[in-house]
C-alpha cells in the first residue's frame, strides 16, 4: 500500500564508489521528483520529471543521473561519491507539473559516505 | 534571494494548546501555491495542508488551519489543540511558475516544534 517507496533506506559507503537508489510509486502520477535534505535539514530539489522526460535539472553535479524507465519510477545513480554527497535523498511524486497540489514523498535515503 | 522564510527554528507549545508557525514568501507570480510539510523524527516528510494564491478562504484540515494574508506574503500555519504528537520539524514551501513550471517545490529552513506536557 506504500504510495511512494525508496530503497534502500540506508546507504553506508566509500568516497569514489557509484551507487543507486530506486523508486517508485504506485498512484499513478504523472512527475516524479528527487530532494536533496542536508544536515541541516534544509531540502533543495535537484530534478523532476514528468512523464519520463526531464524537466528540471538544478544546477546538480553530473556525478549525478537520475533514470526514469516508466513514469512509475525515478532511480537516482551517483559516480563518484564524495563526502559532501551525505545527506537524505527523497523521492516524491505528484499528479501532473501543473496542477501538483501537494507532493508525496517517500521515507527517505539515508546515504553516508566515508 | 531566499523565497521562503521561517523565521522561528524552535517553539515549544504545552499540550492542548493553540500554536502558530511563522511562513512568509516572495514572489511575483500571481498565481502560486503554499504547502506545509511535517517531519517527525522518523524522517518521513508528511503533506498536511495547502493554499493557492487565489483561494478566498483559508484552507483549515482538521486540527490545521492556514492563516492566509497575501497582502502580507504571509501563510502562516496554525496548529489547535497540539498533542504530542505534533512534535516534529515542519516545512513550509512555495510552488510558482517563474522557472516555467509550476511543479517545482521550493522549501524554508524549517521550525522545530516541541509539544510539552
Amino acid at each position: 500500500d506504500t504510495a511512494v517507496s525508496q530503497t534502500p533506506k540506508y546507504l553506508v559507503t566509500q568516497m569514489g564508489n557509484d551507487k543507486s537508489i530506486k523508486c517508485e510509486q504506485n498512484l499513478g502520477h504523472d512527475t516524479m521528483y528527487w530532494y536533496k535534505q542536508d544536515s541541516k535539514k534544509f531540502l533543495k530539489i535537484m530534478f523532476s520529471y514528468n512523464n519520463k522526460e526531464l524537466i528540471i535539472n538544478e544546477t546538480v553535479p553530473n556525478r549525478f543521473s537520475p533514470k526514469s524507465p516508466d513514469k512509475a519510477h525515478l532511480n537516482l545513480h551517483i559516480n563518484s561519491l564524495e563526502l559532501g554527497d551525505s545527506a537524505v535523498y527523497f523521492c516524491a511524486s505528484s499528479q501532473d507539473i501543473h496542477r501538483s497540489y501537494e507532493q508525496y514523498f517517500g521515507p527517505g535515503t539515508r546515504l553516508t559516505v566515508t | 534571494a531566499q523565497k521562503i522564510t521561517q523565521t522561528q527554528p524552535g517553539m515549544f507549545v504545552q499540550e492542548k494548546e493553540a500554536v502558530t508557525l511563522d511562513c512568509t514568501y516572495d514572489t511575483s507570480d500571481p498565481s502560486y501555491g503554499l504547502f506545509w510539510y511535517k517531519q517527525p523524527s522518523s524522517g518521513e516528510m508528511i503533506f498536511l495542508i495547502y493554499q493557492g494564491s487565489y483561494d478566498q478562504q483559508n484552507a483549515t484540515e482538521g486540527r490545521y488551519s492556514l492563516n492566509f494574508q497575501k497582502a502580507r506574503k504571509s501563510a502562516n500555519l496554525v496548529i489547535s489543540a497540539s498533542q504530542l504528537g505534533d512534535s516534529a520539524m515542519y516545512f513550509c514551501a512555495m510552488r510558482d511558475s517563474l522557472t516555467g513550471t509550476a511543479s517545482k517545490l521550493t522549501f524554508g529552513t524549517g521550525t522545530r516544534l516541541q509539544v510539552t506536557l
